[in-house]
């Protein structure tokens, strides 16, 4: 099986603008999270989809949004972006619950 | 605030040599798992431990956990440099099963 894809690996954007990145799960998997890893704040919780429906959202502002589409794939997107977005964005596949299958991430530098 | 916290930050040791990781956490859990990153790229899985499990083997790693002392910790037995990495753990709760919630990581460096 394939493992979990992520596009783009690296991006750089200017302050202000968005950024949408996308996940494709593992085939068969139905829940996809996101993760913000920072070298000050460590590997923080976004938010998890579960059949096109968020089932919970960590404590980001209103800015970081998502969505999962019917075939399970997922989006995210940073409106107006600050320098302090600039992290490694993981994505995680599972079934539902336990272990979590991750994505190479995307890179993104806010200039 | 992270659920987990990870002893030591970073371990350095020789090839052949016994590395072991501690982490601590605050709340009761459903489980607790143990993650590798190597520089910077995505994480593996490694190994799962539920909350009424005590030990758990996968090949040179050993999971022991102490729900009573709030703590874990992740032995690599007989380490080669492709362990160089960092370690984390993530703990699960009851309510929330789909949730990781990170430790900040144990650097380890496998020198040969």
């Amino acid at each position: 099986k394939a493992g979990v894809t992520q596009t783009p690996r690296y991006l750089i954007k200017t302050r202000g603008q968005q950024v949408t990145l996308s996940c494709s799960p593992i085939s068969g998997h139905r829940s996809v999270s996101w993760y913000q890893q920072t070298p000050g704040q460590g590997l923080q919780f976004l938010f998890e989809y579960f059949s096109e429906t968020q089932r919970n959202k960590g404590n980001f502002p209103g800015r970081f949004s998502g969505r999962q589409f019917s075939n399970s794939r997922s989006e995210m997107n940073v409106s107006t972006l600050e320098l302090g977005d600039s992290a490694l964005y993981l994505c995680a596949s599972s079934l539902s619950g336990g272990v979590q299958y991750f994505g190479p991430g995307t890179r993104l530098l806010v200039l | 605030s992270q659920q987990g916290e990870e002893d030591p930050q970073a371990l350095s040791i020789q090839e052949g040599e016994n590395a072991t990781m501690n982490c601590s956490y605050k709340t009761s859990i459903n489980n607790l798992q143990w993650y590798r990153q190597n520089s910077g790229r995505g994480l593996v899985h490694l190994i799962l431990i539920r909350s009424n499990e005590r030990e758990k083997h996968s090949g040179r790693l050993r999971v022991t956990l102490d729900t009573s002392k709030k703590s874990s910790s992740l032995l690599i037995t007989a380490s080669r440099a492709a362990d160089t990495a960092s370690y984390f753990c993530a703990t699960v709760l009851p309510s929330n099963d789909y949730k990781l919630s990170f430790g900040a990581g144990t650097t380890v460096t496998v020198r040969a």
